[in-house]
């Protein structure tokens, strides 16, 4: 069975700082797919960033960055000068290439303070 | 991405009442999804809606609980029925387009 774990329950920095978010993940596929969400305050999921298993190659989008090490089986996500807007609970997901739904790790509450 | 609304957004209900929450998807999908994520914990499939079938529910999850319907390929609801203060959650609906999952703003329910 697949599991995800984000071992970082809450991680609190001031603004500005950098900050990595780690995500493991257990599963006997070849073909999968890796995700992370951000959950504000107000509770709605926002989509982040899709990983497909067979691409490693690492990408960057403004503040965001991940790396994805299939040799270890972490998916880790990387804010670089962080503001308090970050602040919120960031979820990890997997989901097999033959399964619809997603696996989603504990979360790990994010707080950047000002 | 796609906009999936759901309503209500928030609601305080009574013990023993039923709650009926809404998705609608702005495009055509074949499979939603049904999240319940109870206080300071992660999201869990409560089960998955297809188009002109039975709802698939996960273990742990019964119909007559959570009864669900999936009248055309662009809505779905979730009820949560004889609800108990335990019922207290975040409930998400959830679309997929491709590889990616979108969802809803979801809605936070209290249960007194």
């Amino acid at each position: 069975a697949q599991k995800v774990t984000q071992a970082q329950t809450e991680i609190s920095v001031v603004e500005k700082e950098d900050v990595t978010l780690d995500c493991v993940y257990e599963t006997r596929d070849t073909t999968y797919y890796l995700f992370w969400y951000k959950q504000p305050p107000s509770g709605e999921l926002v989509f982040l960033i899709r990983r497909n298993s067979f691409d490693e190659q690492n990408e960057i989008s403004g503040r965001y960055s991940w790396n994805f090490q299939k040799s270890t089986s972490s998916f880790n996500f990387t804010i670089t000068a962080s503001q308090v807007v970050d602040s919120a609970v960031y979820f990890c997901a997997f989901r097999g290439a033959g399964a619809q739904k997603l696996v989603f790790g504990q979360g790990t509450r994010l707080t950047i303070n000002p | 991405s796609a906009v999936i609304s759901q309503k209500p957004s928030r609601d305080i209900c009574q013990r023993g009442t039923s709650l009926t929450i809404q998705c609608q998807v702005d495009s055509q999908v074949t499979m939603m999804f049904w999240y319940r994520q109870q206080p300071g914990q992660s999201l869990t499939l409560i089960a998955t809606a297809n188009q002109g079938s039975e709802a698939t529910y996960e273990s742990g999850f019964v119909i007559d609980k959570f009864p669900i319907s999936r009248p055309n390929l662009t809505f779905s609801t979730l009820t949560v029925s004889n609800m108990s203060p335990e019922d207290s959650s975040i409930y998400l609906c959830s679309a997929q387009w491709g590889t990616e999952a979108f969802f809803g703003q979801g809605t936070r329910l209290t249960v007194v």
